[in-house]
C-alpha cells in the first residue's frame, strides 16, 4: 500500500517570502510523486511530478519540489510567494508507473498574506 | 483552462430524483475517473474506466452508476441519493500506460451536487 502525509493543516506565509509545503510518503518500491493545487471552487490542477532522474523537479507557476529518498520526502517550494498562490495543495503518490490508483495526502491550505 | 469539461456545474436534487453528471475530454486519453470530494478534503476515488471498460470500483453504493459510452465521454448516473452524498464530483482523465502515461491526472472543474 502507499500513503502520503502532509503534517500541517495550514501554512501561512507573507507575500514575497519563501513558501514550503511538506510531504512525506510511504510506498514499497520506487515512488511516483505528484503535487496538485486546488483553487477555490475549482478542480485540481497538476503542478509537477517526480518519476525518475534529477531530484529537483520544476513545475508550473514557479513551483519546484525536491525528492529526498533517504527522508522519504517530496516538499513543494516556491522562492517568493504570491497572494494568488493561496489555495489547497495536495501531495500524491503512486506505486506503479501509470497506476490508476493515486494516494492523496489530506491537503494543506496555503494562505499568503499581503 | 481545463481540457476536461463537466456538466452541470451545479445540481440540486431530491432523494427520489434521477439525474446524471457528464464529463468529456478530447485529449485522446484512454483512462477516465470519477472522484468525490468533500470540502477541504482530498478527492476520493470512485470509479476508473480504462479503454471504456470499468477497471476499478471502489465499493461505491449502487445508487451511483457510471457509464462510458465512448473514449471521450464519461457519465455518472445518480438515483435515490442521500444528503450525505452532497459533494463536489470530479472527473479526471489520463493517458494510457501504453501511450507513455506519466501518471498525471487532468481534472475537470467539477459538478457540485446538493441532495435535499
Amino acid at each position: 500500500a502507499q500513503s502520503v502525509a502532509q503534517p500541517e493543516d495550514q501554512v501561512n506565509v507573507a507575500e514575497g517570502n519563501p513558501l514550503t509545503v511538506k510531504c512525506t510518503y510511504s510506498v514499497s518500491g520506487n515512488p511516483y510523486l505528484f503535487w496538485y493545487v486546488q483553487y477555490p471552487n475549482r478542480g485540481l490542477q497538476f503542478l509537477l511530478k517526480y518519476i525518475t532522474g534529477d531530484n529537483l523537479v520544476k513545475g508550473s507557476y514557479g513551483f519546484e519540489a525536491e525528492f529526498n529518498k533517504s527522508q522519504t520526502s517530496f516538499h513543494l517550494k516556491k522562492p517568493s510567494a504570491l497572494v494568488s498562490d493561496s489555495a489547497l495543495y495536495f501531495c500524491a503518490v503512486s506505486r506503479f508507473y501509470g497506476n490508476n490508483r493515486l494516494a492523496f495526502g489530506k491537503g494543506n491550505q496555503v494562505v499568503v498574506i499581503p | 483552462d481545463t481540457e476536461v469539461t463537466q456538466t452541470p456545474k451545479h445540481l440540486v436534487m431530491g432523494m427520489t430524483n434521477k439525474k446524471s453528471l457528464k464529463c468529456e475530454q478530447h485529449m485522446g486519453h484512454r483512462a477516465m475517473y470519477w472522484y468525490k470530494q468533500k470540502a477541504k478534503k482530498p478527492p476520493e476515488l470512485m470509479f476508473v474506466y480504462s479503454y471504456e471498460k470499468l477497471s476499478i470500483n471502489e465499493s461505491v453504493p449502487s445508487r451511483f452508476s457510471p457509464e462510458c459510452p465512448n473514449s471521450s465521454l464519461l457519465n455518472l448516473h445518480l438515483h435515490a441519493l442521500q444528503p450525505e452524498d452532497s459533494a463536489l464530483y470530479l472527473c479526471a482523465s489520463s493517458a494510457s500506460p501504453q501511450r507513455g502515461n506519466t501518471g498525471e491526472l487532468f481534472f475537470g472543474e467539477g459538478s457540485r451536487l446538493t441532495v435535499l
